[in-house]
């Protein structure tokens, strides 16, 4: 069965170093959402694709990360510097024409 | 801007019994409602999707209602299992490839 899959499964890193996160939707899928889920809360959308443009990317910390798609494929979300509130589970999800959405196993970030 | 809640935050319920679990939305121009579930530390598993046209859609042991005019749909799972325990998300796009708005979920519990 076609699944979203993301790496790493976790991740640990100091405050002020680099992170990147990585999602590879299924196959076919033009639209690729980027979401935050802080533990107890529901996600919250950082950024969205189609294909390998930004539809979306209004609640995204420009500051500090960035997501692209660069051949409309697989997308790449990178926090620098991170900081202690960035600790949360990163989902990537994907849906083919506006229809049902699909969701990776996540990574769960700790920024100690 | 859309609001979408999920009450009671947390419910135990003894083995067998049907789990009724509540949706609020405040804006009723939604293209489709999604109910999904996630294990702890892991990702979101799509159980049912409802289009804004639908007035239910079932799949086994759950059945899922939409009542757009009072901003509500209700999950309701059948004869309860220990399986059955983990958080429940329901999340709703305003339009065709929209982001997801999700609500806080709820956090269920079967004992055997």
């Amino acid at each position: 069965e076609a699944e979203v899959a993301q790496s790493p499964r976790y991740k640990i890193t100091e405050k002020s170093q680099a992170v990147a996160f990585w999602c590879d939707p299924i196959s076919g899928h033009a639209t690729l959402y980027w979401y935050r889920q802080i533990l107890g809360q529901g996600p919250e959308l950082l950024v969205q694709f189609q294909d390998e443009s930004v539809v979306d990317d209004s609640q995204l910390p420009k500051d500090r990360f960035s997501a692209e798609r660069l051949k409309g494929v697989d997308s790449t979300l990178k926090i620098q510097p991170a900081e202690l509130g960035d600790s949360a589970m990163y989902l990537c999800a994907s849906s083919l024409a506006a229809t049902e959405a699909f969701f990776g196993q996540g990574t769960r970030l700790t920024v100690v | 801007k859309q609001e979408v809640t999920q009450i009671p935050a947390a419910l135990s319920v003894p083995e067998g019994e049907n789990l009724v679990l509540n949706c609020s939305f405040t804006d009723s121009a939604i293209y489709n409602l999604q109910w999904f579930r996630q294990d702890p530390g892991k990702g979101l598993t799509s159980l049912l999707l409802i289009q804004s046209s639908q007035r239910e859609q079932t799949s086994g042991r759950l059945n899922a209602s939409l009542d757009k005019s009072s901003g509500r749909s209700t999950l309701y799972i059948a004869a309860s299992q220990p399986g059955d325990s983990a958080t429940y998300l329901c999340a709703a796009p305003k339009a065709a490839g929209n982001k997801l708005t999700f609500g806080g979920g709820t956090r269920v519990l079967v004992k055997p």
